[in-house]
């Protein structure tokens, strides 16, 4: 069974404040792919990862993807208060049809405080 | 993307009993996959629906259990059957147009009483 450890599981920072979050395996994925859900909605996909060592930048957001691929991480700069949310890392188990089927992380629960 | 609807967005149900969760898109989709995300713990994947054919579930789901429905590419069903307080969950649709990625609908919350 393919497993993805997400840390921490729940982080409270100041507005203006940096932060990491971690999303780790024993397993190699092909694919990783990062997800914010908000209460009452579906996960929206922020990114997705392919290459080993890959960097995307999404603003203010940094995504990692481990050279190995079997970890990730996801670094915000100066947080906002509209960061707040569950941040969900999912890894594809393989190409086609196998990247739809997704091992998703517990989450990261993000509260910004203004 | 796609527009995704989910019905109903939540019920309180009696257990022994048995809820269908439908997910209507706005478009025709190739793949449409359904979710359970439970408390404190991670999205996992119940099946893929296909069309026209039984669904393809993941280790530790049955059909018996979740009966997944597809009859055309916009819509499809979910029944969570004979229900006990340990299937109070989040149960989310999913969709996909290959290459693209997964597009999920809002979930419907169902707690068992």
């Amino acid at each position: 069974t393919q497993l993805l450890e997400q840390s921490p599981q729940f982080l409270s920072i100041q507005e203006g404040e940096n932060l990491t979050v971690y999303c780790n395996s024993s397993s190699v994925f092909s694919s990783l792919q990062w997800y914010r859900q908000e209460p009452g909605e579906g996960p929206v996909l922020l990114v997705t990862v392919v290459t080993g060592g890959e960097v995307k930048k999404l603003k203010r957001l940094t995504f990692q993807f481990g050279d190995a691929r079997k970890d990730s991480s996801l670094h915000i700069t100066a947080a906002q208060t509209g960061d707040t949310g569950l941040y969900l890392c999912a890894g594809a188990r393989g190409s086609g049809a196998g990247s739809y089927q997704l091992t998703f992380g517990k989450g990261t629960k993000l509260s910004v405080i203004p | 993307s796609a527009v995704i609807s989910q019905k109903p967005s939540r019920d309180i149900c009696q257990r022994g009993t048995s809820l269908t969760i439908q997910c209507q898109v706005d478009s025709q989709v190739t793949m449409m996959f359904w979710y359970r995300q439970q408390p404190g713990q991670s999205l996992t994947l119940i099946a893929t629906a296909n069309q026209g054919s039984e669904a393809t579930y993941e280790s530790g789901f049955v059909i018996d259990k979740f009966p997944i429905s597809r009859p055309n590419l916009t819509f499809s069903t979910l029944t969570v059957s004979n229900m006990s307080p340990e299937d109070s969950s989040i149960y989310l649709c999913s969709v996909a147009f290959p290459p693209g990625p997964q597009h999920f609908g809002d979930g419907t919350r169902l707690s068992i009483l």
